[in-house]
């Protein structure tokens, strides 16, 4: 069964500094990955998505995840965090052969300090 | 601008109560998920259409909930009869398949007290 492992509850970070959110994964073959950000009282907003090609991928607000099979990882980065970014943040994969269901990881909560 | 559109955005009810929960994928998307969020259980799968046909409802309980889309353009979620523990939000989502990446509506927030 298809499975995600965000490690990070909670991180807080200074304001401008780098960020790095992990998420790891477990499945049969190369899945689909994404990384969805929500806001409170909010639905989830998709910030990247990565499916084949080139591992580096670029998503909405400056934020950017790198695929590595080798460590089943999809890592999600930024260099500079604004205030506006503490919210939670969720690592998904999907699959054409599980019917492309969504699987979710359980959230890493970010705070953004001034 | 296409989003996913739930109705109600917010319910609360009393135990015992049918809920029903709507939702309006994106015209054009041919899969609809439908999602729970708690605490406790972070997101789960309860159940996803293709093409308006049930693929997986495995994550719902079979004996209160049902989902159906009676239409490409209405989905919906029911619970009959409704305990304190479906209190969650509830969310659908939807996208094209294959390879897709899902747009999610605001959710439903359902207290049943």
């Amino acid at each position: 069964a298809q499975s995600v492992t965000q490690p990070d509850i909670h991180i807080t970070v200074s304001e401008g500094a780098s960020l790095e959110l992990r998420c790891n994964y477990s499945y049969g073959a190369t899945p689909y990955l994404f990384w969805y950000v929500q806001s409170p009282g909010q639905g989830l907003q998709l910030l990247l998505k990565y499916f084949s090609g080139d591992t580096l991928v670029q998503g909405i607000k400056g934020f950017e995840a790198e695929f590595k099979r080798s460590q089943s990882s999809f890592n999600l980065r930024k260099p500079s965090v604004h205030w506006s970014d503490a919210a939670e943040y969720f690592c998904a994969v999907g699959a054409s052969w599980s019917g492309d269901k969504l699987t979710f990881g359980t959230g890493t909560r970010l705070a953004v300090r001034p | 601008d296409a989003r996913v559109t739930q109705t109600p955005r917010h319910k609360v009810t009393e135990m015992g109560q049918e809920v029903t929960m709507r939702c309006q994928p994106i015209l054009g998307h041919n899969t609809v998920f439908w999602y729970r969020q708690t605490m406790m259980q972070g997101l789960e799968l309860l159940a996803y259409f293709r093409n308006r046909a049930p693929l997986d409802d495995s994550g719902m309980p079979k004996d209160r909930f049902s989902a159906e889309m009676p239409d490409a353009t209405l989905a919906t979620l029911k619970i009959q009869p409704s305990e304190p523990r479906d209190s969650a939000v509830y969310f659908c989502a939807s996208g094209s398949s294959p390879g897709l990446e899902a747009f999610f509506g605001q959710g439903t927030r359902l207290t049943v007290v």
